[in-house]
């Protein structure tokens, strides 16, 4: 069965540098989702892309963050400059239908120092 | 405003004892409902959805839901519960009318099932 894939799984990084969080979504998927969870609390939306551009940003998305789709399989998160608090797991997501359940990823567990 | 509201943080059940863990939601349209489940350390896994048609909507490891339109409620349940159940229960809706899929997540529901 096809799955969305992360990585890595975890990135541990220091205040203000990059960070580049990749996803692999299923193929033949054409919405692609990422969220955050801070560890054991409530899943955020963070931004919701479609046909090669942003949908949709939540206010978590700031300037800091940005999306990409490089080619017709990886969709990335970069975090320009990494704050504590961004220290989070970091969900992919897509879906091929507006009907459809969203495919999660494992995530990527994110540690700010 | 749209919003999920998962009323406890946590439910407490014993095995092969009933569960139901609760759900209310507020949107402008009609509702697309959706439960996940994420163990610990774990992604999130789809459980069930309700889109349309029968109220009551069945979905993986024996859990069930029933939209309730009324009550604007989308409870999960399951008729025996087993210690394998102990997981973090995620409600979750979109709008039908959002033309971005965006999903609203309720907090979370921790459910302890003790054997």
């Amino acid at each position: 069965e096809p799955e969305v894939t992360q990585t890595p799984s975890h990135q541990v990084t220091q205040m203000g540098q990059e960070v580049i969080l990749r996803c692999v979504p299923i193929s033949n998927h054409l919405y692609f989702y990422w969220y955050r969870q801070i560890l054991g609390q409530k899943v955020e939306f963070l931004v919701s892309f479609y046909n090669n551009e942003i949908s949709e940003k939540s206010e978590i998305f700031d300037d800091q963050f940005s999306v990409e789709r490089p080619d017709g399989s990886n969709f990335t998160l970069k975090i320009r400059s990494t704050k504590l608090e961004d220290s989070a797991m970091y969900f992919c997501a897509s879906i091929p239908r507006v009907v459809d359940e969203q495919y999660f990823g494992p995530g990527t567990r994110l540690t700010v120092t | 405003a749209q919003s999920v509201a998962q009323p406890e943080d946590q439910v407490n059940v014993a095995e092969g004892n009933p569960l139901t863990v609760k759900c209310t939601y507020s949107v402008s349209g009609n509702p697309y409902l959706f439960w996940y489940v994420q163990y610990p350390n774990r992604g999130l896994q789809f459980l069930l959805k309700y889109i349309t048609g029968d109220n009551l909507v069945k979905g993986s490891y024996g859990f069930e839901a029933e939209f309730n339109k009324s009550q604007t409620s989308f409870h999960l349940k399951k008729p025996s519960a087993l210690v394998s159940d102990s997981a973090l229960y995620f409600c979750a809706v979109r709008d039908i009318r959002d033309s971005n899929y965006q999903l609203i997540w309720g907090a979370g529901t921790k459910l302890i099932i003790k054997p």
